[in-house]
């Protein structure tokens, strides 16, 4: 039981590049999240989805968006990355009230 | 958007003193959780706050949820190295469509040294 996972666990991005970022549980929870981490913001809620098929928009959505093919995947991509991107980005899923957070990405874009 | 703000947002302390961090928001949630997260990890729930003026303690941490139930505390008693962390608290609220969603607060850095 891997719970959430997430790859790449690092990745540098020259800006207008564009990547995927993708987040897999193993636990058959319906809700996901994608957050970013900056240093004194707590983290901030990017997209997440309430189940297989549907997705919605967090705080901060712009410049991102997010697909969920598969219950147990998550995927949250950049079309044309800008330094203001440059974050730790962590996936989660929710069982009742605890979210279970993945490891992290640390992107970062020149 | 709303928002929680933590205080303080960093803390350096030794070995077996006590400490309080605080949450506060403007804003009314159905709780409140903390979370612990160390270097290159991601949060890791600790507790979970429902009931307004509400007590729950971990071992040596003890979790107050604000009779409002806008603000919240985190007691650390004799920290111990291991305790070092970020610590973040997170405010929920219930969506419209079903389910809920977290906001989180800024972040106490907390270090404690031997």
């Amino acid at each position: 039981n891997a719970g959430v996972t997430q790859t790449p666990k690092f990745r540098v991005l020259k800006t207008g590049q564009s990547m995927t970022l993708l987040c897999a549980q193993d636990m058959n929870h319906e809700y996901m999240y994608w957050y970013r981490q900056d240093p004194g913001m707590g983290l901030r809620l990017i997209h997440y989805s309430v189940g297989e098929g549907t997705t919605a928009k967090g705080e901060v959505p712009d410049g991102y968006n997010v697909s969920r093919l598969k219950k147990q995947n998550f995927l949250l991509g950049l079309e044309s990355a800008a330094p203001s991107q440059t974050s730790v980005y962590f996936c989660a899923s929710r069982e009742r009230a605890e979210q279970f957070f993945g490891p992290g990405t640390r992107l970062t874009v020149l | 958007t709303q928002l929680l703000e933590q205080s303080p947002q960093f803390l350096s302390i030794q070995e077996g003193e006590n400490l309080t961090v605080y949450c506060n928001s403007s804003s009314v949630f159905s709780s409140l959780q903390w979370y612990r997260q160390e270097p290159g990890e991601g949060p890791v729930l600790l507790v979970t706050v429902v009931t307004g003026g509400e007590v729950k303690k971990l071992k040596r941490l003890t979790f107050q949820f604000g009779d409002a139930r806008k603000d919240s505390s985190l007691h650390i008693t004799a920290a111990q190295p291991g305790d070092t962390g970020l610590y973040l608290c997170a405010g929920a609220y219930i969506l419209t469509g079903g389910g809920n969603k977290l906001t989180f607060g800024t972040g106490t850095q907390l270090k404690v040294e031997l």
